[in-house]
C-alpha cells in the first residue's frame, strides 16, 4: 500500500518564477487536503478537495495561488509570481470518506525563494 | 473554533525516562483530537486519535493519550523513552466546515532524547 506521494521533494526558485507541485493521493482516498509549514510552526490547512470539487480555501490561499485536481486523482498547487514569503513546505493530505478526518501526510515539497 | 496550544517547545528527557508532551484544546464542540509526529524532512505521521470513544487512547511506538474534558487536555505520554522517539510531535483538532474535515496544528513540541 503505497502513501501519499509528491513532488518535486525540493525547489529552490528565484523570486518572481512560477512554480508547480504535485501530489498523488493513497489510491481510492477521495479527499485531498494541501496545508503549508513554515519553520518552527505547525502545518496551517491552505485548500480541500473532495474528488474533483475544490470545496473550501483558505484565506492564506492569496491570488498567486491555484490549485487543481482535475480527474479526482493526483493534485496540482501553482504559486505564480514566487515571493521570498512563500518558502516554506508544502504538506498534501489525503483520507478516505469512511474515514474522513484520518488525514495521511506525503512527505512534502519544501520551497526555497531566493 | 477549535484551536490546541501545545505547552513546551521544546523538551528533553534521558532515554529510558517518561516522555510527557502537552497539549490543551478548546472547542465549542465535543473535539476530535490527534497526536502526529514529524521526524527531519518527512512528513507527519499519525501516533494516536480521539474520536469521543474510549478516553485513554494508545497509539503506535508506545505512545498514548487521555482525554480530559474537565482540564481540556491532551497530553501524549511514554512510560520509556527511546532514542528514536526524537522528533518533533504536533497536537491537532479537527475543524469540521464546508463539508470536509480541516486539522488546525499546535506549534509543535521538539522532543530530544539523550543518553
Amino acid at each position: 500500500d503505497t502513501g501519499v506521494s509528491q513532488n518535486p521533494r525540493h525547489k529552490i526558485t528565484k523570486r518572481g518564477q512560477n512554480v508547480t507541485f504535485r501530489c498523488d493521493p493513497i489510491s481510492e482516498h477521495n479527499r485531498l487536503y494541501w496545508y503549508r509549514q513554515t519553520l518552527g510552526q505547525g502545518p496551517e490547512f491552505l485548500t480541500y478537495f473532495q474528488n474533483e470539487a475544490q470545496l473550501e480555501k483558505s484565506r492564506l490561499l492569496s491570488d498567486r495561488f491555484s490549485a487543481e485536481r482535475p480527474k479526482g486523482s493526483f493534485s496540482t498547487l501553482e504559486i505564480q509570481r514566487t515571493e521570498q514569503g512563500d518558502s516554506a513546505m508544502y504538506l498534501c493530505a489525503s483520507s478516505p470518506d469512511t474515514v474522513s478526518y484520518e488525514q495521511y501526510f506525503g512527505p512534502g515539497t519544501r520551497l526555497t525563494v531566493t | 473554533a477549535q484551536s490546541v496550544t501545545q505547552l513546551g517547545s521544546h523538551v528533553s528527557v534521558s532515554e529510558g525516562a517518561l516522555v510527557l508532551l502537552r497539549c490543551n484544546y478548546s472547542s465549542s464542540v465535543p473535539p476530535y483530537l490527534f497526536w502526529y509526529v514529524q521526524y527531519p524532512n518527512q512528513g507527519l505521521q499519525l501516533l494516536l486519535k480521539y474520536t469521543s470513544a474510549a478516553t485513554l487512547v494508545k497509539g503506535i511506538n508506545g505512545f498514548e493519550a487521555e482525554f480530559k474534558k474537565s482540564e481540556t487536555s491532551f497530553h501524549l505520554t511514554k512510560p520509556s523513552a527511546h532514542m528514536s522517539d526524537a522528533a518533533e510531535y504536533f497536537c491537532a483538532v479537527r475543524r469540521f466546515t464546508g463539508g470536509g474535515n480541516k486539522l488546525t496544528f499546535g506549534t509543535g513540541t521538539q522532543l530530544k532524547v539523550e543518553l
